[in-house]
């Protein structure tokens, strides 16, 4: 069974903090992803990473950075915390995600932040 | 980009069979998907739709027409357990081949 491992399920900090979500996921997979779930607004990509060292932006990255240094590990870093970044925060992976792909992507439990 | 629809919330009685619909638009479409999340907890993968027609597994089937942008997850059956969101996902050839994802289907099933 895949597992995708996230460090904390809930997180209380304080705006202006820095912030690390850390994920790990035990079947090497190439992709690792992390998104942020907001009631009405779904589930919204933040940021990928496709192989070690490598990330790309999602849609939303505006205040986020990630890092990569090892496959099965993708934190997520908020430089500076702020209200509007509470939220349920999803990190997931994948094996592939070309084109024709029938591969799924494998979802961590979550980490509901609240920043105040 | 996609822009993805589903209805908001639906509910449903145990033992019956609910429909749930996704409508999409994308420039190059290149496979659907449907996730279940329980309250709480990681969405997990139901079913993979690329090409026109109907998968069927156990209880749950997906059906998939590429000319009208349309998707439906079938549920019968129902059992109480089946209270989740319901999360219909499309990939787009152009770009990171990464899906998107529309907003969720709320289903209450009740005795």
């Amino acid at each position: 069974d895949v597992k995708v491992t996230q460090s904390s399920r809930y997180l209380v900090k304080r705006t202006g903090e820095k912030v690390f979500l850390e994920c790990v996921q035990d079947m090497d997979h190439e992709n690792m992803f992390w998104y942020r779930q907001d009631p009405g607004l779904g589930l919204r990509l933040i940021y990928f990473s496709y192989d070690v060292k490598m990330k790309e932006k999602g849609d939303i990255p505006e205040g986020y950075s990630v890092s990569r240094e090892k496959k099965e590990r993708f934190s997520l870093i908020l430089e500076s915390a702020s209200t509007n970044q509470t939220s349920m925060y999803l990190c997931a992976s994948s094996f592939e995600q070309g084109a024709g792909s029938t591969d799924t992507q494998y979802f961590g439990p979550g980490t509901r932040l609240t920043v105040l | 980009g996609q822009n993805i629809d589903q209805p908001t919330e639906m509910t449903a009685t145990e033992g019956a069979i609910v429909q749930i619909n996704c409508t999409y638009q994308t420039s190059g479409f290149n496979g659907l998907f449907w996730y279940q999340q329980h309250a709480g907890e990681a969405p997990t993968f139901l079913s993979y739709n690329v090409l026109d027609g109907l998968e069927e597994k156990g209880r749950f089937s997906s059906f998939l027409s590429r000319s009208k942008g349309y998707s439906y997850l079938l549920l019968k059956e129902l059992q109480m357990k089946d209270s989740a969101s319901y999360l219909c996902a499309v990939r787009d050839l152009g770009g990171s081949y990464i899906p998107t994802f529309g907003r969720g289907t709320s289903l209450i099933v009740h005795p």
